[in-house]
């Protein structure tokens, strides 16, 4: 089944400094690969995703790109701001059966004012 | 408001015995999921359902059942048997046709006193 890997695990930058997260996933069918947030005491919310078929996508401050050949995925914030400090998950879904999405472990971001 | 409630947010539980954590939506989807979060190992899959009577295991499906009576409803019992059931649980909803969002509701903190 997928396997998705997810580095750092804790990041730390200071308040307008860009922020990278990296995501590699095993399954080269997988084709939907999602971005989520999570505030402390929260559920996870959707922040961005892309899909196959995409090699770059960008909402204002926050772009994900994909490269399907190596497996691999980042999600890119921009301009980073204190309200950014949140954990960050990276997930991966194979278009076989029903969509389930494998999980990375996640990223503690860390932005200093 | 469209969305996915979970309750209660926090549950303590004696040991030995079995307690069930709730959780509604009403955003019509027609796939329902349980995650469990430990600190460290990100979101993992305990059950997850595809359509109302019908559920299939997860990755960590052992000491936990599920029920789907409801398509608005998919009740997760943590029973006796799950050694260290302490954790964040999340329950998610989604379309079922292809590859979409998936919306978390805002968990359940289960201790096991």
């Amino acid at each position: 089944g997928e396997n998705v890997e997810q580095h750092p695990s804790t990041l730390s930058v200071q308040e307008g400094d860009s922020a990278v997260i990296k995501c590699t996933y095993s399954d080269s069918a997988s084709n939907y690969f999602p971005w989520y947030k999570q505030e402390l005491g929260k559920g996870p919310q959707l922040i961005i995703d892309i899909r196959s078929n995409v090699g770059e996508k960008k909402d204002q401050r926050i772009a994900v790109t994909l490269n399907k050949t190596a497996k691999h995925f980042s999600l890119h914030i921009t301009e980073t701001q204190p309200e950014d400090s949140a954990v960050y998950f990276c997930a991966a879904t194979s278009p076989a059966g029903f969509q389930k999405l494998v999980f990375g472990t996640g990223t503690r971001l860390l932005v200093s004012p | 408001d469209g969305g996915i409630t979970q309750s209660p947010k926090y549950l303590f539980r004696k040991e030995g015995q079995n307690v069930t954590l709730s959780c509604e939506q009403n955003l019509n989807h027609d796939a329902m999921y349980w995650y469990r979060q430990d600190p460290g190992q990100g979101l993992r899959l305990i059950y997850y359902s595809q359509i109302v009577n019908d559920f299939q295991k997860g990755d960590i499906a052992e000491g936990y059942s599920v029920s789907r009576e409801k398509k608005e409803s998919f009740p997760l019992t943590v029973t006796s048997a799950q050694k260290n059931p302490t954790a964040f649980y999340l329950c998610a909803s989604s379309n079922r046709q292809g590859n979409t969002e998936a919306f978390f509701g805002q968990g359940t903190r289960l201790t096991v006193v």
